[in-house]
Formats: C-alpha cells, sequence, structure tokens
C-alpha cells in the first residue's frame, strides 16, 4: 500500500500567521502534465472531512485561497497563509493513484 | 443542497451482521462514484471500499476482502455496505463520500460498534 508520511503530527499556530504542513509518499503520485492523484481534507472537531484541494493545487468550491497546494512527485506541501480560529482541527493527505487509497496520519492544528 | 445521508449503524456481537444504507440527493448521483471510508474512535481515516458509478467494478481493501459487500441503486441514490463476520477492530464511524475528479461529498457518518 502506498504510505503517506505527514509532518508536523502536532501543529501550535498563532492566530493570524501562516502554516504549513508536509506530506510525503512512498510512490509517486504524479501522471501525465504533472497532475497528481493527491488531496488535502480538513476534519473539524466532530464533524465529518471537508475536501479542500484535488490535484495538488486546485481548491474545492468554497475553500478560501488562505489554503494552497504544492508539491510534485512524491512531496506535497499544505500551507495556510493566515491562520483563523475556524481553522482549528485535523488535516489529512491522501492518495487516489492507487489501490487501496490511503490518508496521511492526520496533522492536528491548534491556536496557541 | 447536496446530502448524503447514512443510516444502520448499531451495536453488534462479534461474528454478526449490519448492513449500512447511504441516501444522496442535490447531485447527479449515477455520475459520482461512491464509497465507505471509516474512522475508528480517535484514530485516522481509512478508506474501506468503492463503487463505479454504474455499479460494474467495486474495490475492497484487504481488511474486509470476502466480508463486506458494496452495492448502489442509482434509481433510489443509494449506496449499501453489506457487512458480515464484524470483528471488534471494524468497530468505527462510517462515512459515506460521493467522488468525482475535483469534488467530494461527505455524510455525517454512522457508528458501528462491535463488541460482545
Amino acid at each position: 500500500d502506498v504510505v503517506l508520511t505527514q509532518s508536523p503530527l502536532f501543529l501550535p499556530v498563532t492566530l493570524g500567521q501562516p502554516a504549513s504542513i508536509s506530506c510525503r509518499s512512498s510512490q509517486s503520485l504524479v501522471y501525465s502534465g504533472g497532475n497528481a492523484y493527491f488531496n488535502w481534507f480538513q476534519q473539524r472537531p466532530g464533524q465529518s472531512p471537508r475536501h479542500l484541494i484535488y490535484n495538488i493545487s486546485n481548491r474545492d468550491s468554497g475553500v478560501p485561497d488562505r489554503f494552497s497546494g504544492s508539491g510534485s512527485g512524491s512531496d506535497f506541501t499544505l500551507k495556510i497563509s493566515r491562520v483563523e480560529a475556524d481553522d482549528v482541527g485535523v488535516y489529512y493527505c491522501m492518495q487516489h493513484a492507487y489501490w487501496p487509497h490511503t490518508f496521511g496520519q492526520g496533522t492536528k492544528l491548534e491556536i496557541k | 443542497e447536496v446530502q448524503l445521508v447514512e443510516s444502520g449503524g448499531d451495536l453488534v456481537q462479534p461474528g454478526g451482521s449490519l448492513r449500512l444504507s447511504c441516501a444522496a440527493s442535490g447531485f447527479i448521483f449515477n455520475g459520482f462514484w461512491m464509497n465507505w471510508v471509516r474512522q475508528a474512535p480517535g484514530k485516522g481515516l481509512e478508506w474501506v471500499a468503492n463503487i463505479n458509478p454504474d455499479g460494474s467494478a467495486k474495490r475492497y481493501v484487504d481488511s474486509v476482502k470476502g466480508r463486506f459487500t458494496i452495492s448502489r441503486d442509482n434509481d433510489k441514490k443509494s449506496v449499501y455496505l453489506q457487512m458480515n463476520s464484524l470483528r471488534v477492530e471494524d468497530t468505527a464511524v462510517y462515512f459515506c463520500t460521493g467522488w468525482t475528479t475535483v469534488t467530494n461529498y461527505w455524510g455525517q457518518g454512522t457508528l458501528v460498534t462491535v463488541s460482545s
């Protein structure tokens, strides 16, 4: 199975400051044209996951532009330009290039 | 408004069976891959099974192969997960999700507890 390794696993951030989460895949997820079957999700406390980013860097409808994704090959990053209180939760990377689709372990973002 | 509403979660003894249902509305159901993803208490997310839009292709994670069966009824805009020979380690919230290349929708989940 493809293993996705996130870091850090715990991310305390001051309101208004940037945050960055890394995700490394055990296999390349990129296919033709530099696209990748790679997504980011946010799970707020007590809620179901919310889709943020697809194909490395494309925001889903309604996702604020404070969230951005980047990366290539097997290294990917989610950045939040200015953290707000509403951003508290666990962030997961996910690949659907190979079966079984897999998630990273999750990064818990909290406000300092 | 898009909605995915799961039902069928319950407390069941090891070796027992359950059938989860997920009713969809607000999107073109027969254009979406449908999936079940689970989350054990306090743990991360695990893909369980998926089914293509016309129901002709199904895939399962190894830990549930031969025990779980995913199916769909496009006329009823519903997807199902038949779970047999349940184990303690199947205890989780089960989420129904609908996927296309650019977006996906998630239900609120239904809790399955396997315990004697």
